[in-house]
């Protein structure tokens, strides 16, 4: 069975720029999540589909980042414009369903670095 | 807001001991506790899954304790191989039954062969 797939691996761009990194979930899993782990810290949740609807989006920096996820399926998340404190990983992981409990896949991560 | 907390940091370990890591949480409101596995550049493996009405899980040489009215879960590994070194994380789920999972800083084990 094929996991969660990521693109691009690595980043680095220049603060004020912008990036988008894609995710791919596993085949059938309905809900998504974006998480982002900073250097020696834990991943946080950025936001969270079921489907193509958002379930949770609270930790969001709705001022410079976004997410989308067109048709239910892959997902794209986007920050415009960057600053050197979103340097970190961006994981994307994906579950059968929403509730807790359900087991969640992690995909390798986009390593992001602003400079 | 729940906040999750894990002791020590980082641990070395020689091949074949026995290691306890420990992971403690605020509000003892859960449903489950996880705990995962993160190799370096890579994402993080789920290991266990204990549900707020389990006191344990084993897995192999892997065995989680949870003590909801304590706040703290324990994950304790046996006979410890090199193959082990990896950061590892626990986190719960937020109380509105989502899996909107809440992490701890994660503890990096080394064991030396």
């Amino acid at each position: 069975e094929a996991g969660v797939a990521q693109s691009p691996r690595y980043k680095i761009i220049e603060k004020r720029q912008s990036v988008a990194f894609w995710c791919n979930p596993i085949s059938g899993h309905a809900t998504l999540y974006w998480y982002q782990q900073i250097l020696g810290q834990g991943p946080k949740l950025l936001i969270q589909f079921q489907n193509n609807g958002v379930v949770d989006d609270s930790q969001l920096p709705k001022d410079r980042f976004s997410a989308e996820r067109l048709k239910g399926v892959d997902s794209t998340l986007k920050i415009q414009p960057a600053k050197l404190e979103d340097s970190a990983v961006y994981l994307c992981a994906s579950s059968l369903e929403w509730s807790s409990g359900n087991t969640i896949y992690f995909g390798e991560g986009s390593w992001l670095t602003v400079v | 807001k729940q906040e999750v907390t894990q002791i020590p940091a980082a641990l070395s370990v020689p091949e074949g001991e026995n290691l306890v890591l420990n992971c403690s949480f605020t509000d003892s409101a859960i449903y489950n506790l996880q705990w995962f596995r993160q190799d370096p550049g890579k994402g993080l493996t789920s290991l266990l899954l204990i549900q707020s009405s389990q006191r344990e899980q084993t897995s192999g040489r892997l065995n989680a304790s949870l003590d909801k009215s304590s706040g703290r879960s324990t994950l304790y590994i046996a006979a410890s191989q090199p193959g082990d070194s990896a950061t590892y994380l626990c986190a719960v789920p937020d109380q509105t039954g989502a899996n909107n999972l809440f992490f701890g800083t994660g503890t990096r084990l080394t064991v030396i062969p």
